[in-house]
Protein backbone atom coordinates (compact mmCIF):
# COMPACT_ATOMS: atom_id res chain seq x y z
CA UNK A 1 0.00 0.00 0.00
CA UNK A 2 1.36 3.32 -0.80
CA UNK A 3 1.74 5.72 2.05
CA UNK A 4 0.48 9.56 2.37
CA UNK A 5 2.09 11.20 -0.65
CA UNK A 6 2.37 14.64 -0.19
CA UNK A 7 3.50 17.58 -2.98
CA UNK A 8 5.53 19.72 -3.65
CA UNK A 9 8.04 18.94 -1.65
CA UNK A 10 9.75 22.05 -1.13
CA UNK A 11 8.22 25.27 -2.25
CA UNK A 12 9.62 28.96 -2.41
CA UNK A 13 7.41 31.69 -2.34
CA UNK A 14 7.21 35.55 -1.51
CA UNK A 15 5.13 37.35 0.82
CA UNK A 16 1.73 38.34 -0.43
CA UNK A 17 1.42 35.32 -2.45
CA UNK A 18 -0.70 32.86 -1.90
CA UNK A 19 0.08 28.47 -1.94
CA UNK A 20 -2.03 25.19 -2.54
CA UNK A 21 -0.48 22.12 -1.35
CA UNK A 22 -1.88 18.83 -1.87
CA UNK A 23 -2.27 15.79 0.44
CA UNK A 24 -3.30 11.90 -0.89
CA UNK A 25 -4.52 10.24 2.07
CA UNK A 26 -3.67 5.96 2.04
CA UNK A 27 -5.63 4.21 -0.31
CA UNK A 28 -8.96 3.24 2.28
CA UNK A 29 -8.03 6.42 4.94
CA UNK A 30 -11.53 8.85 5.02
CA UNK A 31 -9.59 11.23 7.50
CA UNK A 32 -7.37 13.88 6.86
CA UNK A 33 -5.47 16.68 8.85
CA UNK A 34 -3.06 18.78 8.39
CA UNK A 35 -0.59 20.21 10.90
CA UNK A 36 2.25 22.61 10.73
CA UNK A 37 5.65 22.03 11.95
CA UNK A 38 8.25 25.13 12.80
CA UNK A 39 11.24 24.99 15.22
CA UNK A 40 9.97 27.59 17.88
CA UNK A 41 6.35 25.82 17.80
CA UNK A 42 6.81 22.38 17.07
CA UNK A 43 3.78 20.69 15.22
CA UNK A 44 0.72 22.92 15.84
CA UNK A 45 -2.58 20.93 14.44
CA UNK A 46 -4.12 23.12 11.92
CA UNK A 47 -7.90 21.24 10.72
CA UNK A 48 -8.96 17.51 9.85
CA UNK A 49 -11.44 16.58 7.16
CA UNK A 50 -13.60 13.56 6.69
CA UNK A 51 -15.57 12.84 4.43
CA UNK A 52 -15.33 16.39 2.45
CA UNK A 53 -16.26 17.62 6.03
CA UNK A 54 -14.10 19.92 8.03
CA UNK A 55 -14.73 18.47 11.49
CA UNK A 56 -12.14 20.19 13.97
CA UNK A 57 -9.51 23.02 13.37
CA UNK A 58 -7.08 24.52 15.09
CA UNK A 59 -6.52 28.25 15.95
CA UNK A 60 -4.97 29.35 13.07
CA UNK A 61 -5.82 32.69 10.84
CA UNK A 62 -8.39 32.36 8.46
CA UNK A 63 -5.86 32.69 5.51
CA UNK A 64 -5.46 28.62 6.11
CA UNK A 65 -8.02 26.81 4.54
CA UNK A 66 -8.32 23.25 3.45
CA UNK A 67 -10.52 21.14 1.65
CA UNK A 68 -11.17 17.33 1.16
CA UNK A 69 -12.18 15.90 -2.23
CA UNK A 70 -14.61 12.83 -2.91
CA UNK A 71 -11.86 10.50 -3.20
CA UNK A 72 -10.63 11.46 0.22
CA UNK A 73 -7.77 13.43 -1.46
CA UNK A 74 -7.04 17.26 0.71
CA UNK A 75 -5.63 20.50 -0.18
CA UNK A 76 -4.61 23.29 1.70
CA UNK A 77 -4.13 26.89 0.70
CA UNK A 78 -2.35 29.66 2.25
CA UNK A 79 -3.42 33.20 1.29
CA UNK A 80 -1.43 36.36 1.98
CA UNK A 81 1.53 34.70 2.78
CA UNK A 82 3.94 35.93 5.54
CA UNK A 83 7.06 35.30 6.58
CA UNK A 84 5.93 33.38 9.46
CA UNK A 85 4.04 30.58 7.22
CA UNK A 86 7.45 29.26 6.85
CA UNK A 87 7.29 25.91 7.60
CA UNK A 88 6.90 22.26 6.82
CA UNK A 89 3.42 21.12 6.43
CA UNK A 90 2.27 17.70 7.40
CA UNK A 91 -0.47 16.09 6.27
CA UNK A 92 -2.14 12.94 8.02
CA UNK A 93 -4.57 10.02 7.37
CA UNK A 94 -6.18 7.59 9.51
CA UNK A 95 -9.05 5.06 9.12
CA UNK A 96 -11.43 6.54 11.30
CA UNK A 97 -13.17 3.89 13.33
CA UNK A 98 -13.31 2.66 16.79
CA UNK A 99 -9.56 1.91 18.36
CA UNK A 100 -8.08 3.20 14.95
CA UNK A 101 -6.19 6.20 16.27
CA UNK A 102 -2.70 6.35 15.05
CA UNK A 103 -1.99 8.37 12.00
CA UNK A 104 0.25 7.91 9.24
CA UNK A 105 2.30 10.77 8.18
CA UNK A 106 3.23 12.30 4.44
CA UNK A 107 7.12 13.44 3.91
CA UNK A 108 5.79 16.98 4.52
CA UNK A 109 5.76 20.28 2.22
CA UNK A 110 8.63 22.63 2.92
CA UNK A 111 7.55 25.93 2.18
CA UNK A 112 9.92 29.33 2.44
CA UNK A 113 8.58 32.34 2.31
CA UNK A 114 10.64 35.27 0.87
CA UNK B 1 -3.42 26.03 30.91
CA UNK B 2 -3.25 22.72 28.76
CA UNK B 3 0.49 21.46 28.13
CA UNK B 4 2.11 18.77 27.12
CA UNK B 5 6.16 19.00 28.02
CA UNK B 6 8.85 16.68 27.11
CA UNK B 7 12.55 17.20 28.08
CA UNK B 8 13.95 19.84 25.87
CA UNK B 9 17.33 18.71 26.32
CA UNK B 10 18.70 16.29 23.79
CA UNK B 11 19.56 13.08 25.17
CA UNK B 12 23.05 11.41 24.60
CA UNK B 13 23.41 7.95 25.53
CA UNK B 14 26.20 4.86 24.39
CA UNK B 15 25.02 2.35 22.29
CA UNK B 16 23.57 -0.76 24.31
CA UNK B 17 22.13 1.53 27.35
CA UNK B 18 18.66 2.36 27.96
CA UNK B 19 17.24 5.34 26.70
CA UNK B 20 14.18 7.12 28.72
CA UNK B 21 11.99 9.62 27.73
CA UNK B 22 9.57 11.29 29.56
CA UNK B 23 6.06 13.38 28.43
CA UNK B 24 3.67 15.10 31.49
CA UNK B 25 0.90 16.79 30.82
CA UNK B 26 -1.69 19.30 32.76
CA UNK B 27 -5.05 19.54 32.77
CA UNK B 28 -5.79 16.97 30.01
CA UNK B 29 -7.55 13.68 30.73
CA UNK B 30 -6.48 11.80 27.56
CA UNK B 31 -7.90 8.16 26.83
CA UNK B 32 -4.73 7.21 25.25
CA UNK B 33 -1.45 8.62 24.40
CA UNK B 34 0.58 8.10 21.28
CA UNK B 35 4.67 8.24 21.03
CA UNK B 36 5.77 8.99 17.32
CA UNK B 37 9.58 8.79 15.72
CA UNK B 38 10.62 11.90 13.26
CA UNK B 39 13.62 11.81 11.41
CA UNK B 40 15.29 14.58 9.91
CA UNK B 41 13.51 16.36 6.86
CA UNK B 42 10.37 13.47 7.36
CA UNK B 43 7.34 13.21 8.83
CA UNK B 44 6.50 11.35 12.66
CA UNK B 45 6.08 7.51 12.24
CA UNK B 46 3.60 6.01 14.39
CA UNK B 47 5.35 3.64 16.91
CA UNK B 48 2.97 3.22 20.24
CA UNK B 49 -0.38 3.76 21.78
CA UNK B 50 -0.93 3.51 25.69
CA UNK B 51 -4.46 3.62 26.79
CA UNK B 52 -5.47 4.81 29.97
CA UNK B 53 -6.45 1.42 31.48
CA UNK B 54 -2.80 -0.03 30.57
CA UNK B 55 0.09 0.09 32.59
CA UNK B 56 2.74 -0.44 30.44
CA UNK B 57 3.00 -1.55 26.54
CA UNK B 58 5.53 -3.15 24.65
CA UNK B 59 7.03 -3.80 21.27
CA UNK B 60 9.65 -5.09 20.61
CA UNK B 61 12.57 -3.02 22.21
CA UNK B 62 10.49 -0.17 23.10
CA UNK B 63 8.42 0.42 26.17
CA UNK B 64 5.67 2.80 27.21
CA UNK B 65 4.29 3.34 30.67
CA UNK B 66 1.15 5.61 31.22
CA UNK B 67 0.38 7.21 34.77
CA UNK B 68 -2.64 8.65 35.00
CA UNK B 69 -2.22 10.03 37.88
CA UNK B 70 1.30 11.84 37.94
CA UNK B 71 0.05 12.49 34.49
CA UNK B 72 2.87 11.29 32.70
CA UNK B 73 4.19 8.63 30.62
CA UNK B 74 7.39 7.16 30.10
CA UNK B 75 9.26 5.72 27.15
CA UNK B 76 12.25 3.27 27.17
CA UNK B 77 14.48 1.84 24.43
CA UNK B 78 15.94 -0.93 25.56
CA UNK B 79 19.94 -1.74 24.04
CA UNK B 80 19.77 1.21 21.82
CA UNK B 81 21.17 1.58 18.40
CA UNK B 82 23.14 4.57 16.73
CA UNK B 83 19.80 3.72 14.46
CA UNK B 84 17.77 4.65 17.19
CA UNK B 85 19.16 8.76 17.01
CA UNK B 86 15.95 10.29 16.08
CA UNK B 87 13.23 13.21 17.39
CA UNK B 88 11.00 11.03 19.98
CA UNK B 89 7.27 13.03 20.22
CA UNK B 90 4.80 11.98 22.34
CA UNK B 91 1.08 12.89 21.25
CA UNK B 92 -2.68 12.68 23.05
CA UNK B 93 -6.10 13.73 21.82
CA UNK B 94 -8.06 15.41 24.17
CA UNK B 95 -11.21 14.58 22.99
CA UNK B 96 -10.74 11.01 21.84
CA UNK B 97 -10.64 9.49 18.33
CA UNK B 98 -10.20 12.26 16.16
CA UNK B 99 -7.09 13.62 14.37
CA UNK B 100 -6.19 16.50 16.56
CA UNK B 101 -3.33 15.45 18.24
CA UNK B 102 -1.96 17.52 20.54
CA UNK B 103 2.54 17.23 20.70
CA UNK B 104 5.06 17.57 23.05
CA UNK B 105 8.15 19.76 21.75
CA UNK B 106 9.65 16.08 21.26
CA UNK B 107 13.08 14.85 22.87
CA UNK B 108 15.96 14.46 20.43
CA UNK B 109 17.70 11.15 21.51
CA UNK B 110 21.33 10.63 20.06
CA UNK B 111 23.17 7.17 20.13
CA UNK B 112 26.73 7.13 20.01
CA UNK B 113 28.79 4.08 19.06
Amino acid sequence: KAGVTQTPRYLIKTRGQQVTLSCSPISGHRSVSWYQQTPGQGLQFLFEYFSETQRNKGNFPGRFSGRQFSNSRSEMNVSTLELGDSALYLCASRVQGAREEKLFFGSGTQLSVL
Amino acid sequence: SQKIEQNSEALNIQEGKTATLTCNYTNYSPAYLQWYRQDPGRGPVFLLLIRENEKEKRKERLKVTFDTTLKQSLFHITASQPADSATYLCALDPRGNTGKLIFGQGTTLQVKP
